[in-house]
C-alpha cells in the first residue's frame, strides 16, 4: 500500500545531542512537510519542501534543518536538542490537485531528550 | 494569517449517540477542510474533508457541513462506536506565497464514547 513511512518510532537522545528523523513515502507525492505536535496541542508547521524548495516557517527555531536528497525521502535535523524540544514528530505528504491538496500523515517519530 | 477555532475541547456521549464538532475559520481564501482522527500515539488520519463548493458530504457515520458565508463547518459523528473514542482535528488549508498549500489546525477535540 502506498504510505508515509517514519523511522524510528521512538528516538531517545540526550541533551544537545544530535538527532536525525527520516521520513520516507511511495506516494509519488511532490510536497513533504514536517510538523512538531506536542502533548494535547495540534501539529505545528516547521517547514515544507515543495519539490526541491524550501519553505521555513517564520517561527521555526534555527536549531531545526531539513534535507530532501529525492522525492521519496525527506530528514529532520535537531541540531542541539534541548528539553523542549521533546514531542512528535510528523511527517506529512500532499500533491496539488489543482486547487486544493489532501495531506497525508505518517505515523509519527516519538522524541525523549534526556 | 487563518486561525481556525474549533469547540467543544472534549466530548463525551453514550455510545450509539450523534457527536458534532464546530469549528470556525477566518481567511475567506481557505477552500478546502478536512478532518482528522488521531489515536493515542499515531498520527493524524484523514477521515473526511470538503471543499468550498460543496455544502454538505457524507461518508456513512460520518458527515461534514460547510456554510462558507460564517466561515464554520461542522463535524457529525452518527451512532457512535467505542473505537471512534480519538481526538478530532478540523484544519483549513489555503494555498501559501510559495505556491504549496498549508493547513491551519484547530486545538483538537477530545471525543470520548462511553460504552
Amino acid at each position: 500500500d502506498a504510505m508515509v513511512i517514519q523511522n524510528p518510532r521512538y528516538q531517545v537522545t540526550q541533551f544537545g545531542k544530535p538527532v536525525t528523523l527520516s521520513c520516507s513515502q511511495t506516494l509519488n507525492h511532490n510536497v513533504m512537510y514536517w510538523y512538531q505536535q506536542k502533548s494535547s496541542q495540534a501539529p505545528k508547521l516547521l517547514f515544507h519542501y515543495y519539490d526541491k524548495d524550501f519553505n521555513n516557517e517564520a517561527d521555526t527555531p534555527d536549531n531545526f534543518q531539513s534535507r530532501r536528497p529525492n522525492t521519496s525521502f525527506c530528514f529532520l535535523d535537531i541540531r542541539s536538542p534541548g528539553l523542549g524540544d521533546a514531542a512528535m514528530y510528523l511527517c506529512a505528504t500532499s500533491r496539488d490537485l489543482g486547487g486544493y491538496n489532501e495531506q497525508f500523515f505518517g505515523p509519527g517519530t516519538r522524541l525523549t531528550v534526556l | 494569517g487563518e486561525n481556525v477555532e474549533q469547540h467543544p475541547s472534549t466530548l463525551s456521549v453514550q455510545e450509539g449517540d450523534s457527536a458534532v464538532i464546530k469549528c470556525t475559520y477566518s481567511d475567506s481564501a481557505s477552500n478546502y477542510f478536512p478532518w482528522y482522527k488521531q489515536e493515542l500515539g499515531k498520527g493524524p488520519q484523514l477521515i473526511i474533508d470538503i471543499r468550498s463548493n460543496v455544502g454538505e458530504k457524507k461518508d456513512q457515520r460520518i458527515a461534514v457541513t460547510l456554510n462558507k458565508t460564517a466561515k464554520h463547518f461542522s463535524l457529525h459523528i452518527t451512532e457512535t462506536q467505542p473505537e471512534d473514542s480519538a481526538v478530532y482535528f478540523c484544519a483549513a488549508s489555503r494555498r501559501s506565497g510559495a505556491g504549496s498549500y498549508q493547513l491551519t489546525f484547530g486545538k483538537g477535540t477530545k471525543l470520548s464514547v462511553i460504552p
